[in-house]
């Protein structure tokens, strides 16, 4: 039971372009998200994270949108860059209970960024 | 500099053997985790600890084990059980169950010889 999904294993984009990353979720608790950027053989870290009473968060180049009733977030890159190539992580969090701060992720998007 | 460090880098293991992999924080965070990477299937939970001396079974326990006797160390053992253990492997540590942000560590490339 996938409960976030990346529909898109993969993107392509020109350098200076927008990269628009798409993550959909199934899990209506799910009340916080957050975007990790990885490279080959490193752990990843965090980029950006949106709680569910927003449906916008912006920081540099990296703006996330969240619409709650389509469980769908996206986190748009502009201007693309040749060091954003990447794999790009969703991941969300359900408050309280058990579960309350483990995270569960997307299966990934690899962002390549040509110059 | 506080952080978060698995060791070793790379692990070769032979079919049969158990293994432990290494996973240190000095960043006195309360919770830890563990998860696996494969390709295509994005990060899976195999183990969580959100207190010394407890741990809860993620998504994929089957065939792996680990102990937390201190708040720093939360080491993971492979066990001769996991059918297919090569995959790379992410240990993550969390401030406190009402944080959301994980800080992890490099990783630990697991290959079955």
């Amino acid at each position: 039971d996938q409960q976030v999904k990346q529909n898109s294993p993969s993107l392509s984009v020109q350098e200076g372009r927008i990269s628009i990353l798409n993550c959909d979720y199934t899990n209506s608790m799910f009340d916080y998200f957050l975007w990790y950027k990885k490279y080959p053989a490193e752990g990843p870290t965090f980029l950006i994270s949106i709680s569910s009473i927003k449906d916008k968060n912006e920081d540099g180049r990296f703006t996330v949108f969240l619409n709650k009733s389509a469980k769908h977030l996206s986190l748009h890159i502009v201007p693309s860059q040749p060091g954003d190539s990447a794999v790009y992580f969703c991941a969300a969090s359900v408050a309280g209970g058990t579960s309350y701060g483990k995270l569960t992720f997307g299966q990934g998007t690899i962002l390549t960024v040509h110059p | 500099d506080g952080g978060i460090t698995q060791s070793p880098k790379y692990l070769f293991r032979k079919e049969g053997q158990n293994v432990t992999l290494s996973c240190e924080q000095n960043l006195n965070h309360d919770a830890m985790y563990w998860y696996r990477q494969d390709p295509g299937q994005g990060l899976r939970l195999i183990y969580y600890s959100q207190i010394v001396n407890d741990f809860q079974k993620g998504d994929i326990a089957e065939g792996y084990s680990v102990s937390r006797e201190k708040k720093e160390s939360f080491p993971l053992t492979v066990t001769s059980a996991q059918k297919n253990p090569t995959a790379f492997y992410l240990c993550a540590s969390q401030p406190s169950t009402g944080s959301y942000g994980y800080t992890f560590g490099s990783g630990t490339r697991l290959t079955v010889v």
